[in-house]
């Protein structure tokens, strides 16, 4: 069965702080992965592209380690915006169906 | 910037009626999704849907559920006979490239079966 584990949360972090999630996926033919970012009852949006050898968008970095099986997304200066909750999703081995985790929820606060 | 859209927002149904849910998609993608998501829980795929024909579906897109694009613009999914646990938030989504690229979402019709 594959299957996306996430910390569910909630990560509760003031302002400015540096906080960071991990996603572990049980499908070693994963190819694609993804963080997307789901605000309350609203649809969710993509936040980044996860690369073998990471990449960085501005505040947020996102890791893969195919050895561990796992992606870890950073967010750095944390903002009150940054409030949502964070989507692990995995692409691949053998379809093309997502999966998602459950998602991580974080709160910011002043 | 264009986007996907869906109707209706909400949508209040009895138990063992049928329901269509309707999406737009972005007018240059060429695969089609619909996902749900149960309140608290993980977002699930349903179905996929390109060229006309459905490319995947998933253990939950049983006989109860159909999905069509009647015309050039609009893709549906129709539950029929629906049923307590049926009631979730179900999103359509979009892409150009399939798969594993950046899908597109719209804003979900919120089910609620009585």
């Amino acid at each position: 069965r594959k299957e996306v584990e996430q910390d569910p949360g909630p990560f509760n972090v003031p302002e400015g702080a540096t906080v960071a999630f991990n996603c572990t996926y049980s499908n070693s033919a994963s190819q694609s992965f993804f963080w997307y970012r789901q605000d309350c009852r609203k649809e969710p949006k993509l936040l980044m592209s996860v690369y073998s050898s990471g990449n960085e968008d501005g505040r947020f970095t996102a890791q893969l380690n195919r050895a561990s099986q796992y992606i870890s997304l950073l967010i750095r200066d944390s903002k009150l915006s940054d409030s949502a909750t964070y989507l692990c999703v995995v692409n691949g081995g053998g379809s093309y169906i997502p999966t998602f985790g459950r998602g991580t929820s974080l709160i910011v606060h002043p | 910037e264009p986007e996907v859209t869906q109707t209706p927002s909400h949508q209040v149904t009895q138990m063992g009626q049928e329901v269509i849910l309707r999406c737009v998609p972005i007018s240059n993608h060429l695969y089609f999704y619909w996902y749900r998501q149960i309140l608290g829980q993980k977002v699930e795929f349903l179905v996929s849907f390109y060229n006309n024909e459905i490319s995947e579906k998933s253990e939950i897109f049983d006989d109860q559920f159909s999905v069509e694009r009647p015309d050039g613009s609009n893709f549906t999914l129709k539950i029929r006979s629906t049923k307590l646990e049926d009631s979730a938030m179900y999103f359509c989504a979009s892409n150009v490239a399939g798969g594993p690229s950046e899908q597109f979402f719209g804003p979900g019709t919120r089910l609620t079966v009585l």
